[in-house]
């Protein structure tokens, strides 16, 4: 199966710091990729959507000037939580889709907040 | 609204069968995904259905009936390694995953 990728894998920063997350396909051109976040004993929350070179579609209740996404390229996309606070700790995951059905999944990144 | 649910926990024996029910509202369907997620990874894809019938790969099989809105994810030959979370997600009309809340499959020696 396709390939996409993630970084940092694990990232610890201080209260009010902005964290970038970087998603890469790396062996196919994404056109569309998604952010999740999945909190502890939970199912995966879908964050937003993103194409390639147009604005990111966030699901309700998520603060699209707190975590902002630019999907630069058919092959990146990155997540940028500004001024992160604990609650923002959580497992962010990306997954990305060829314009096939099946979506592939990056390893995820845990953020901690201190 | 749209909806999918599949029962929050099941316990089976290793070596033995088990079956993952998930019964599913949308608007819409073009597939249902089954994925595998063990504690602290993202998930893995296992199968996606997108017409009527039973498809299997190796230990595991999937099934779906989209006049009932429902499909299953057999399990066989368990192993203790299949201990983890097994989500079931059906793609909208859309084109957007809807995700059910996973099962959390605990196998026992």
């Amino acid at each position: 199966g396709a390939v996409v990728s993630q970084h940092p894998s694990r990232v610890i920063c201080k209260s009010g710091t902005s964290v970038k997350i970087e998603c890469r396909s790396l062996d196919f051109q994404a056109t569309t990729m998604f952010w999740y976040r999945q909190f502890p004993k939970q199912s995966l929350m879908l964050m937003a959507t993103s194409n390639e070179g147009s604005k990111a579609t966030y699901e309700q209740g998520v603060e699209k000037d707190k975590f902002l996404i630019n999907h630069a390229s058919l092959t990146l996309s990155t997540l940028t939580v500004t001024s992160a606070h604990p609650e923002d700790s959580s497992f962010y995951i990306c997954s990305a889709r060829s314009g096939e059905n099946e979506q592939f999944f990056g390893p995820g990144t845990r953020l901690t907040v201190l | 609204g749209q909806n999918i649910d599949q029962p929050t926990e099941m316990t089976a024996t290793e070596g033995a069968i088990v079956q993952i029910n998930c019964t599913y509202q949308t608007s819409g369907f073009n597939g249902l995904f089954w994925y595998q997620q063990h504690a602290g990874e993202a998930p893995t894809f296992l199968s996606y259905n997108v017409l009527d019938g039973l498809e299997e790969k190796g230990r595991f099989s999937s099934f779906l009936s989209r006049s009932k809105g429902y499909s299953y994810l057999l399990l066989k030959e368990l192993q203790m390694k299949d201990s983890a979370s097994y989500l079931c997600a059906v793609l909208d009309s859309n084109y957007q995953l809807i995700w059910g809340a996973g099962t959390k499959l605990i196998i026992k020696p």
